[in-house]
């Protein structure tokens, strides 16, 4: 069974930036394509960033295109989200996930707070 | 991108009552869909994938139907426990995309 453990998150100022880590377990992660989801108080699940199983493509929702980052290290079994320029609408909480068929799994999450 | 709909928005029933719960692709997504219950201030967690696949360790009182653009969840004999949010997602292409949600209450 896939597991998804996370770290990271946390209070940061406005302009300010953090980094989100995954990291997979009981699957060859290096096969997966990998997504970041988030959900703000309240709300839905917004998918907010896409990578392949080789890492050489990668999407993000408008919302934080040029201001985040995805990337991943297949070696450590590990995905990222770099995050800058961080702005008060993107306090949420954050999910790593795959988002595939059989495989589809959510990390426990991590809250991302951005306020003076 | 696909566009998810669900419906309805929000839903009120009783324990044992049998729910369903509907969501349209707007275009073609074959049986690419999963759907998840989400409880308060928990994680996602997924149910149902590939339209009717039921996760390993979900009771079998949830369900899934449906191709194409139309899929259905059915909870029968609803369960305190059962009472949730619960999301579609289509993994048919990226981005992956989400219906609205629909919450199941007392």
């Amino acid at each position: 069974e896939v597991q998804l453990e996370q770290s990271g998150g946390g209070l940061v100022q406005p302009g300010g930036s953090l980094r989100l880590s995954c990291v997979a377990s009981g699957v060859p992660f290096s096969n997966f394509e990998m997504n970041w989801v988030r959900q703000a108080p309240g709300k839905g699940l917004e998918w907010i960033s896409y990578i392949s199983s080789s890492g050489n493509i990668r999407d993000y929702a408008e919302s934080v295109k040029g201001r985040f980052t995805i990337s991943r290290d297949n070696a450590r079994n590990s995905l990222f989200l770099e995050m800058n320029s961080l702005r008060v609408d993107d306090t949420a909480v954050y999910y790593c996930a795959i988002l595939g068929d059989w495989s589809t799994s959510w990390g426990q999450g991590t809250l991302v707070t951005v306020s003076s | 991108d696909i566009q998810m709909t669900q419906s309805p928005s929000s839903l009120s029933a009783s324990v044992g009552d049998r729910v369903n719960i509907t969501c349209r692709a707007s275009q073609n997504i074959g049986r690419f869909l999963n759907w998840h219950q989400q409880k308060s201030g928990k994680a996602p967690k997924v149910l149902i994938y590939s339209a009717s696949n039921l996760r390993s360790g979900v009771p079998s009182r949830f369900s899934g139907s449906g191709s194409t653009n139309d899929f259905t969840l059915t909870i029968s004999n609803l369960q305190p426990e059962d009472f949730a949010t619960y999301y579609c997602q289509q993994s048919y292409g990226n981005p992956r995309t989400f219906g609205q949600g629909t919450r199941v209450d007392i």
